[in-house]
């Protein structure tokens, strides 16, 4: 079992582009979660996506949306780009959006220059 | 905001037991304690997680008490590859699209 894989592991973006970033979930998981985590800091819920729907979302503006796809896998895009974008993108699957046992996977570093 | 109050860091010597501290006085009666670790340069990883009872896994005990306002997770026998940040977390469980809310968690160091 892969567990949960993201790509690309390491990505360098220019400020006002736009960047997708992908995750495949753990096999028997059909719930997907995104989080941006800042240097030295926590991980932060952006949104969940369960039975191909958003499901809730944290504190982000519109510039975040994503996607899931019929086989569970799902998207994370982020348009207009700022400097304060840089960080760790860490995807979560689990089952049914239950947080027991989710797994996350080894994230995405996003430079934004 | 996170719900759980952590100390932001600890030391604990090779071989022996860890116990790493979380207050959560507003927890509600349908919250679950959850703890994950994230070391270095990974992605956070789900250790154990209990409602009111004491649980234990392969990793680690998780000690509840009986008010529910506090909880130890326990470590015991630490080894140098136990060195990470470690989360409490107070969230529902079984379902609902809230996000688990990470606040700074405590960081373990193991020494040799």
């Amino acid at each position: 079992d892969a567990g949960v894989t993201q790509s690309p592991t390491h990505l360098i973006k220019t400020r006002g582009q736009q960047v997708t970033l992908r995750c495949s979930p753990k096999s028997g998981h059909d719930t997907v979660s995104w989080y941006q985590q800042a240097l030295g800091q926590g991980p932060q819920f952006i949104f969940q996506y369960y039975e191909e729907e958003e499901r809730q979302r944290g504190n982000f503006p519109d510039r975040f949306s994503g996607h899931q796809f019929p086989n569970y896998s799902s998207e994370l895009n982020v348009n207009a780009l700022l400097l304060g974008d840089s960080a760790l993108y860490l995807c979560a699957s689990s089952f049914r959006q239950g947080w027991a046992e989710a797994f996350f996977g080894q994230g995405t570093r996003l430079t934004v220059v | 905001d996170a719900k759980t109050t952590q100390p932001p860091s600890m030391d604990c010597a090779e071989g022996r037991a860890a116990n790493l501290p979380c207050n959560h006085s507003t927890i509600s009666g349908n919250e679950y304690v959850y703890w994950y670790r994230q070391i270095h340069s990974q992605g956070p990883q789900y250790i154990i997680h209990g409602l009111k009872n004491n649980e234990t896994n392969e990793m680690a005990s998780l000690i509840i008490t009986e008010d529910r306002k506090s909880s130890t997770l326990i470590l015991p026998h630490a080894t140098l590859r136990d060195t990470a940040v470690y989360y409490c977390i107070v969230e529902r469980s079984g379902g609902g699209a809230d996000g688990l809310t990470f606040g700074k968690g405590t960081h373990l160091i193991i020494q040799p």
